[in-house]
């Protein structure tokens, strides 16, 4: 069973909609979880940084933890071509280098 | 720019070739990593260096030997490789986890081919 799991898309969307992005995790242990966002041939980006359950806003994003059922969202609210990229989670444990990564969702806002 | 830069940006190399890809962070940070990225796969931690020590090898070949001389500079040497080698290298640095913070910055990324 992989660590963490992440539907690649990829998700095509109208410019303004909303977009939810989503990951799940098997490991009760992970307590920090991460968005990145990688355009096409940069390296990825952090986008957002929570540390366990609940939500956190930044501009037209937000990240949402739900550990009780190892869940976590990321929301982008009136998406812009600009959005277009490929976004990654990434989990990991207290004290640990290692960050376990989704395969990234591939997404395209059209104008 | 994320305050880590990599050189080269691109390489084509034969598989007797030697070669080496370098990092640089200026952003105080004392950990450094090595990450392979293939395609529809997720990232592949290589190495950590946490103080200039090296403190993972994720089984990775031999024919990939790091470097990191000090705290803001990483080397991958790069001799032998495979076809199956070919993907976007990329570098990232961050605090030392065990202050609790675990934000990893990366590197534009170096695209290998090996041919």
């Amino acid at each position: 069973q992989k660590e963490v799991e992440q539907d690649p898309g990829p998700l095509s969307v109208p410019e303004g909609a909303i977009v939810s992005l989503n990951c799940t995790y098997s490991n009760s242990a992970f307590q920090y979880f991460m968005w990145y966002r990688q355009y096409s041939r940069k390296g990825p980006e952090l986008l957002m940084y929570t540390y366990s359950s609940g939500n956190k806003e930044d501009g037209r994003f937000t990240a949402q933890v739900d550990k009780s059922s190892k869940y976590i969202s990321l929301f982008i609210r009136d998406s812009q071509p600009s959005d277009s990229a490929t976004y990654l989670c990434a989990i990991a444990e207290t004290g640990a280098n290692n960050l376990f990564f989704g395969t990234g969702t591939r997404l395209t806002v059209i104008p | 720019e994320t305050g880590v830069t990599q050189t080269p940006r691109h390489l084509v190399m034969g598989m007797t070739n030697k070669k080496s890809l370098k990092c640089e962070q200026h952003l105080g940070h004392n950990a450094m990593y090595w990450y392979k990225q293939s395609a529809k796969k997720p990232l592949e931690l290589m190495f950590v260096y946490n103080f200039k020590e090296q403190t993972e090898n994720n089984s990775v070949p031999s024919r990939f030997s790091p470097e990191c001389p000090n705290s803001s500079h990483l080397f991958l040497h790069l001799h032998t490789l495979q076809p199956e080698d070919s993907a976007l290298y990329l570098c990232a640095s961050s605090q030392n986890p065990s202050g609790g913070t675990y934000e990893q910055y990366f590197g534009p990324g170096t695209r290998l081919t090996v041919t």
